[in-house]
């Protein structure tokens, strides 16, 4: 099946650096990657849609400019996150859906710990 | 008003126990509904995809209705290994997934 691998798994970073999470899909070619964050005991929220050599498309209350997200080519999609602050302290989740169909394939996560 | 919305439970069950879970979405145009399990601290799988007919899988059985708005999701004969989170999700037609907050069972031995 569709695997698709996030990097790092889990980081711990000090307020005010800035962390990048790399999106791979492994075995497919991934025109659309998501990006959702899930806070503990909460829902997973989408943060932004982004599509291969085009800007992404955030959602609601979600900056831009601290959440870069490149998708440079089919297989991958950064996220980064920039100036972090306690509060960006939650789950990322990368998705991605191939060229056929609506399924959607979901990467491990990246842990996110801002001290 | 949430677009998915879940009871969140826990729902404590003994094993063998069959256990039903709801769901409600608001959006009308909503396309495709699935249901996904996420154990702790890892990321969501699919379950199961939703039909208007209704589906099963095993021990799963799935079941939807639109003039209702409404998905249910049964599990029988539960196991420990059932224990998780269970996300009621929709495609909005905006292609990305809406997901609910989650409903955590809890199968004891």
């Amino acid at each position: 099946g569709a695997v698709v691998s996030q990097h790092p798994s889990w980081v711990i970073c000090k307020s005010g650096t800035s962390v990048k999470i790399e999106c791979r899909s492994l075995d497919f070619q991934a025109t659309t990657m998501f990006w959702y964050r899930q806070f503990p005991k909460q829902s997973l929220m989408l943060m932004a849609t982004s599509n291969e050599g085009s800007k992404a498309t955030y959602e609601q209350g979600v900056e831009k400019d601290k959440f870069l997200i490149n998708h440079a080519s089919l297989t991958l999609s950064t996220l980064t996150v920039t100036s972090a602050h306690p509060e960006d302290s939650s789950f990322y989740i990368c998705s991605a859906r191939g060229m056929v169909g609506d399924t959607q394939y979901f990467g491990p996560g990246t842990r996110l710990t801002v001290l | 008003r949430k677009e998915v919305e879940q009871d969140p439970g826990p729902f404590n069950v003994p094993e063998g126990a069959t256990v039903a879970f709801n769901c409600t979405y608001s959006n009308s145009a909503s396309q495709s509904f699935f249901w996904y399990r996420q154990d702790c601290r890892k990321e969501p799988k699919l379950l199961m995809s939703v039909y208007s007919s209704g589906n099963e899988d095993g021990r799963f059985t799935a079941q939807l209705n639109r003039a209702s708005q409404y998905i249910s999701l049964l599990i029988r004969d539960s196991k420990l290994s059932d224990s998780a989170t269970y996300l009621c999700v929709v495609n909005t037609g905006r292609r990305a997934l809406t997901f609910g907050s989650g409903t955590r069972l809890q199968v004891q031995p």
